[in-house]
């Protein structure tokens, strides 16, 4: 069974640094795309970007180019995605999804990540 | 990259159809197959209800129904039960990203 096992729950202070992680099992990890997806308190979906775990090809949507950083650790079956400095706005729900033949199949349960002084 | 273009809300009575349009460009919906669409149910995690433009997931009820013309995608709801009452959201490849749709918020008279 695929599955996309996310990282728990997140408080932070603006200025800090994180890094989610999205664990895959159940299929072979490095022979599909990841992507992840933000979606704000009651917004819509918005794409992030996408790597492939297999030769780490990165690419990310102009609107988060620079604002976070999309990695994966092959030999742990998992991806990550990272802020260096998270400000307010970044508070939101955060999904991994898996691509397959370009469709987005599997998605993880979220992470909720707050930052608020 | 702009998002597709959604009405915000759609509703109908149980048993009626509605349509659900995604407008995007000859840069995304336009040139490319892989038009998805997802339901969401509130506090709930997106679920894939049609892949490259009119297929369905396995489990997935037939009363959802995609189809696409030139820049404008399509998502139909037939027989319409208050379990739909959720927000849907249309996904396109881009020429190597992916754009969501503004969403729409489907509610069940």
């Amino acid at each position: 069974e695929v599955q996309l096992v996310q990282s728990g729950a997140e408080v932070k202070k603006p200025g800090e640094s994180l890094k989610i992680s999205c664990k895959g099992s159940g299929y072979s990890f490095t022979n599909y795309w990841i992507a992840w997806v933000r979606q704000m308190p009651g917004k819509g979906l918005e794409w992030m970007g996408i790597m492939y775990p297999g030769d780490s090809d990165t690419r990310y949507s102009p609107s988060f180019q620079g604002q976070v950083t999309i990695s994966a650790d092959k030999s742990l079956n998992t991806a990550y995605l990272q802020w260096s400095s998270l400000k307010a706005s970044d508070t939101a729900m955060y999904y991994c999804v898996r691509l397959s033949s370009g469709t987005p199949d599997y998605w993880g349960q979220g992470t909720l990540v707050t930052v608020s002084s | 990259q702009s998002a597709l273009t959604q009405p915000a809300s759609v509703s109908g009575s149980p048993g009626q159809s509605i349509t659900i349009s995604c407008t995007g460009t000859s840069s995304d919906v336009g040139n490319y197959k892989l038009v998805s669409w997802f339901q969401q149910h509130p506090g709930k995690v997106p679920k894939l209800m049609i892949y490259e433009g009119s297929q369905r997931p396995s489990g997935v009820s037939n009363r959802f129904s995609g189809s696409k013309s030139g820049n404008t995608a399509s998502l139909t709801i037939s027989g319409l039960q208050a379990e739909d009452e959720a927000d849907y959201y249309c996904c396109s490849y881009a020429g190597g990203l992916y754009v969501f749709g503004t969403g729409t918020k489907v509610t069940v008279l």
